[in-house]
Order: structure tokens, then C-alpha cells, then sequence
């Protein structure tokens, strides 16, 4: 399979709290890329994290990457009715310039 | 960040008509572009990688006659459904980067065939 895993595939939790979605991935990248999509609609861009950094943070949303593990997190913290959507990540690989997308997980924030 | 745009966001098309989406970078120059693929709930296949001037690159399983991909300038890739069926029916994204730098993506289409 050309995508990476996500876990959790889903997650329900109540406004306010914390959202933490995983992402693993095969190959060796360039960049990791975090992306939020509405129900039916475009992506939109949240972070960038280059292989040689370890954590980011940008607002409410934190991501750590672990390259020896070949893994990233994307924390939401005090998380908003608003940020139901669907989450991926995308790894740009090395050499071959491709973006591939992980399997996503769907967040559902509960007012 | 750069600006990809895609033409139409929407189409919907006769079963055996062929369909014509565009992805254009409006601020940059794309040495290489990128379509994508997505079923309802689902994530973003990678379909094929054009490099301007030169073939596609198709991804295994996906159909070249099917879906034609023309990358004839630094600004444009279209992609082109053929003989376009009620399963390919899908939402059609594309994404276009400079050199080694990040990609950046259209807004896509969603094609329904009837």
C-alpha cells in the first residue's frame, strides 16, 4: 500500500480536551506535512515539520516527529466543536519528490 | 504559501463523455505535479506524477487511457477522464511543487458521471 497507517481511524471526544492522532510511515522523507479536510471539501495545510526537527508547534496544534521510528503525532489541544474534520498526514520522500497521504483519522468534537 | 488553483471544482458528465480538469500554479513555476484520487471517506490516492515536458508517471493499478495527463507547461497539468464511467466518479485533487520544495495543493474537483 502506497499510504502509511493512522491510528486512531476515528475519535470522539468532548470540547475542551485533547485530540492526539499518530502517524507512521515506510520510507525515508524529506518533510511531514499535517492536513485538515472538511466533509466533501479541499485540504488545508496545518504544519510542516523537516526531518531534522523533532517537535513543532503552531497555535493549539503540536507535532513531534520521530524519524528512527518513522512515526509523527499531531496533538489538538482544548479542542472546539470546529475542528471535526478529518486529519492526514503526508510524507514527502526522499529522492522520488512524492507526497503520500496516511490513511487519515476522522476527529469528531462534541459541543 | 503558493497558490495551486483547479478548474472546474465541480462537473458532472454523461456515462462515455470524457472530462477535462485543470491544475494550474498561479505563483511559481511546477517542475513536477501531482494527482490524486479520493473515494468517500476515505484518503488520497496518488494516482500519477507529471514532470513538465515529459511523460506521466502512473502509480500501479491506475489506468493510463483512462486517465490522461498532459504536463505541457511550468503552470499547467491537466488530467483528462476518458470514456468516463459512473466509478470514476471521486473528488480529483492535484498538487504542484517546485524542485524539492513542499507541495502545494488545488482545492479539487469532484467528478459525478451519470
Amino acid at each position: 500500500s502506497q499510504q502509511g497507517e493512522e491510528d486512531p481511524q476515528a475519535l470522539s471526544i468532548q470540547e475542551g480536551e485533547n485530540a492526539t492522532m499518530n502517524c507512521s510511515y515506510k520510507t525515508s522523507i524529506n518533510n511531514l506535512q499535517w492536513y485538515r479536510q472538511n466533509s466533501g471539501r479541499g485540504l488545508v495545510h496545518l504544519i510542516l515539520i523537516r526531518s531534522n526537527e523533532r517537535e513543532k508547534h503552531s497555535g493549539r496544534l503540536r507535532v513531534t516527529l520521530d524519524t528512527s521510528k518513522k512515526s509523527s503525532s499531531l496533538l489538538i489541544t482544548a479542542s472546539r466543536a470546529a475542528d471535526t474534520a478529518s486529519y492526514f498526514c503526508a510524507t514527502d520522500q526522499t529522492g522520488g519528490f512524492k507526497t503520500i497521504f496516511g490513511a487519515g483519522t476522522r476527529l469528531f468534537v462534541k459541543a | 504559501g503558493a497558490v495551486v488553483s483547479q478548474h472546474p471544482s465541480r462537473v458532472i458528465c454523461k456515462s462515455g463523455t470524457s472530462v477535462k480538469i485543470e491544475c494550474r500554479s498561479l505563483d511559481f513555476q511546477a517542475t513536477t505535479m501531482f494527482w490524486y484520487r479520493q473515494f468517500p471517506k476515505k484518503s488520497l490516492m496518488l494516482m500519477a506524477t507529471s514532470n513538465e515536458g515529459s511523460k506521466a508517471t502512473y502509480e500501479q493499478g491506475v489506468e493510463k487511457d483512462k486517465f490522461l495527463i498532459n504536463h505541457a507547461s511550468l503552470t499547467l497539468s491537466t488530467l483528462t477522464v476518458t470514456s468516463a464511467h459512473p466509478e470514476d466518479s471521486s473528488f480529483y485533487i492535484c498538487s504542484a511543487r517546485f524542485s524539492n520544495t513542499e507541495a502545494f495543493f488545488g482545492q479539487g474537483t469532484r467528478l459525478t458521471v451519470v
